[in-house]
C-alpha cells in the first residue's frame, strides 16, 4: 500500500524561475494538504484541496503561489518567480475524510532551494 | 491566532528512562490532537492521536490530554537511542481543515 508520494524530492531553481511540486495522495484518500517548513521552524499550513476543488487556501501567500488537484493526476503546488525566501521543505499530506477528521499522513517532502 | 506551544528543548534523557514531552494550545475549540516524530531531514511520521480526555497508550507511547488545562503530553517509556528526533505536537480545531503545529521538541536519548 503506497504512501503519499511527492516529487521531485529535491528541486533547485534560480530566482525568477518557476517551481512545480507534485503530490499523489495515499490510495483511497481524496483530501490533500500542503504545508511548508522553513529551516528551524514548524510546519505551516498552506492549502487544502479535494479533487478539482480548493477548499481552504487561507495559508497561501497572496501572490506567486497556486495549487490544484485535477480530476486525473497528482496535486500540484506551483510557485512562480521564486525568491530566496521560498527555500524550504514543502510537505504534502493526505487524509481519507473531509476536514482531516482522520489523521493526516505526510509524504517525504520536496526540498526547494532557490539560488 | 491559534497557537500551539512546545518547549524546543533539547531534551536529553538516558537510555531506558521515560521521556516526557509537553504541549499547550490556545484554542479551546480544539478537538483532535496528534503527535508526530520527525527525524532530521525527513518527513513527519504520525505516532499517536487522541481525542478524549485522559490517557491513551500504544506500546511504549502514552498520550495524555487535559482539555480543561489545554494541555497534551507524550510519554515515551524505555527510551531508545532510535527515539532521538524532533517531536511535533499538532492540533486540529473544530471546523478547521488543517493542523496547527508546534515548533517541536528535540529529544536526544543518550546510550
Amino acid at each position: 500500500n503506497a504512501g503519499v508520494m511527492q516529487n521531485p524530492r529535491h528541486l533547485v531553481r534560480r530566482r525568477g524561475q518557476e517551481a512545480r511540486l507534485r503530490c499523489s495522495p495515499m490510495k483511497g484518500h481524496s483530501h490533500v494538504y500542503w504545508y511548508r517548513q522553513l529551516p528551524e521552524e514548524g510546519l505551516k499550513f498552506m492549502v487544502y484541496l479535494q479533487k478539482e476543488n480548493i477548499i481552504d487556501e487561507s495559508g497561501m501567500p497572496k501572490e506567486r503561489f497556486s495549487a490544484e488537484f485535477p480530476k486525473e493526476g497528482p496535486s500540484i503546488l506551483r510557485i512562480q518567480q521564486v525568491v530566496r525566501g521560498d527555500s524550504a521543505a514543502y510537505f504534502c499530506a493526505s487524509s481519507p475524510l473531509r476536514g482531516g477528521t482522520n489523521e493526516q499522513f505526510f509524504g517525504p517532502g520536496t526540498r526547494l532551494t532557490v539560488l | 491566532q491559534k497557537e500551539v506551544e512546545q518547549n524546543s528543548g533539547p531534551l536529553s534523557v538516558p537510555e531506558g528512562a521515560i521521556a516526557s514531552l509537553n504541549c499547550t494550545y490556545s484554542d479551546r475549540g480544539s478537538q483532535s490532537f496528534f503527535w508526530y516524530r520527525q527525524y532530521s531531514g525527513k518527513s513527519p511520521e504520525l505516532i499517536m492521536f487522541i481525542y478524549s480526555n485522559g490517557d491513551k497508550e500504544d506500546g511504549r507511547f502514552t498520550a495524555q490530554l487535559n482539555k480543561a488545562s489545554q494541555y497534551v503530553s507524550l510519554l515515551i517509556r524505555d527510551s531508545q537511542p532510535s527515539d532521538s528526533a524532533t517531536y511535533l505536537c499538532a492540533v486540529k480545531s473544530s471546523g478547521a481543515n488543517n493542523l496547527f503545529f508546534g515548533t517541536g521538541t528535540r529529544l536526544t536519548v543518550i546510550p
